[in-house]
């Protein structure tokens, strides 16, 4: 079966500190990957999704940057987070099947700016 | 924005009481899923329901979607005090390829 792995869960960070994420995904092969944002109480924001290694798009201009390294490794960075980086950050993987976009979710990272 | 919105955007109920939660939409789409999630947690997939199809269930669940009126609805049936969470809707916009559109979400409280 497959799973997909965030960490940290949480991570409290000053401003202008730089950032990493990661998310990795286990059990199948060529994943479609995507980084979410969820502020408190809202819907999620599409930050970047890839559809293979060192294949990304950006949804939004922003301070972050995303890079995929490996087939079923996705990783969010930043050089100097921001005070609005604060969220909720959610890695979901899909597969590379037509007309089956189910997106599968990892737990989330809290990340708190300070 | 082809953001999704639902309706309402909270819904408190009592245990045994059946919930519905309303989805709109603004683009044509391939389909259209529900997902849930509790609090501080991942989203979990619920249900898909693709354009071509007007009424789908899966347990409690029943999910109906409109194409001309750009809307959808999810209904829980006997509600549990474990059904309470937040219920997003998401679309598949025709041209969007695996890209999803979440909607703004519903937060269900099941009372016992």
């Amino acid at each position: 079966s497959q799973t997909i792995h965030q960490w940290p869960a949480t991570l409290v960070q000053p401003v202008g500190s730089p950032l990493s994420l990661e998310c990795t995904v286990e059990g199948t092969s060529n994943p479609n990957l995507y980084w979410y944002r969820q502020a408190a109480g809202r819907g999620l924001q599409l930050l970047f999704y890839s559809i293979g290694i060192d294949q990304i798009s950006s949804e939004v201009p922003q301070n972050l940057s995303a890079s995929r390294p490996q087939d079923r490794q996705f990783i969010l960075s930043s050089k100097k987070l921001l005070l609005s980086d604060s969220g909720f950050y959610l890695c979901a993987w899909s597969a590379q099947i037509t007309g089956r976009n189910e997106q599968f979710f990892g737990p989330g990272t809290r990340l708190t700016v300070l | 924005s082809q953001q999704g919105e639902e309706d309402p955007q909270a819904l408190s109920i009592q245990e045994g009481e059946n919930a519905t939660m309303n989805c709109s939409y603004k683009t044509s789409i391939n389909n259209l899923q529900w997902y849930r999630q509790n609090s501080g947690r991942g989203l979990v997939h619920l249900i898909l329901i693709r354009s071509n199809e007007r009424e789908k269930h899966s347990g409690r669940l029943r999910v109906t979607l409109d194409t001309s009126k750009k809307s959808s609805s999810l209904l829980i049936t006997a509600s549990r005090a474990a059904d309470t969470a937040s219920y997003f809707c998401a679309t598949a916009f025709t041209g969007g390829g695996n890209k999803l559109t979440f909607g703004t979400g519903t937060q269900l409280k099941v009372e016992l």
